[in-house]
């Protein structure tokens, strides 16, 4: 079974600061998707950038970006220029790209609580 | 704003009652998964159905039961309600099965007394 661990209950970061979030995953498959997403206080889930796995190249979205090291099985976020707005719970997440049964569902990890200081 | 809704947003029950919860989805989205989040974790998942069908499931014992229909609305159901049931609880829809991008609603906090 997959599994997804983000060693980092919490962290914080100095407005305008870059704060780098860890995860890795633990996984037999080749083909797979990772994900980042962002819960704030409204509790909605929030995609933040995915990265599949099959691209060597980092994902990037505006001040986010991935570093994806598929042998180490690790997918950090590396968030630039952090903003008030940031300050919310990151969830790492895992999804195969085989789908039935308990397969292509999202694993999450168990998050990392990311404060922003002003 | 994702276009997906979940209501109500809170409830409280107490033990053994059962208890429906609502999703509405984006119109179009013929795929929805329900998870459960407890205190402190990550979202855990439920179950998903497709063109009102369930087509996956997570470890969840049979008490935890829904149903999807074509007006892209969904319900999660519970029966004999634990203690541990309480956690808060996401539905996620998609244009389609295999797609990754989903959506998320506010979800509902269900408190079990």
């Amino acid at each position: 079974a997959q599994t997804v661990t983000q060693s980092q209950p919490e962290m914080s970061v100095q407005e305008a600061e870059t704060v780098t979030l860890s995860c890795t995953y633990d996984t037999s498959e080749s083909d797979y998707y990772l994900f980042w997403y962002k819960q704030p206080p409204s509790r909605q889930m929030i995609l933040v950038i995915r990265q599949e796995a099959y691209k060597q190249q980092n994902a990037t979205e505006n001040r986010f970006s991935v570093n994806f090291q598929k042998a180490a099985k690790s997918f950090s976020l590396k968030i630039s220029d952090s903003q008030l707005g940031d300050a919310a719970m990151y969830f790492c997440a895992y999804r195969s790209a085989t789908w039935g049964g308990s397969q292509g569902n999202l694993i999450f990890g168990k998050g990392t609580k990311l404060s922003v200081k002003p | 704003e994702t276009g997906v809704t979940q209501s109500p947003t809170h409830l409280i029950k107490t033990r053994g009652q059962q208890v429906t919860l609502r999703c509405s989805s984006q119109s179009g989205h013929n795929t929805v998964s329900w998870y459960q989040q407890a205190l402190g974790q990550g979202p855990q998942f439920i179950f998903q159905y497709y063109r009102e069908e369930e087509n996956g499931r997570g470890n969840f014992p049979p008490r935890f039961s829904g149903l999807q229909f074509p007006n892209y609305s969904s319900e999660l159901n519970v029966n004999a309600l634990e203690l541990d049931d309480s956690a808060l609880y996401l539905c996620a829809s998609s244009y389609e099965v295999g797609n990754e991008k989903l959506f998320f609603g506010s979800g509902t906090q269900l408190s079990v007394l």
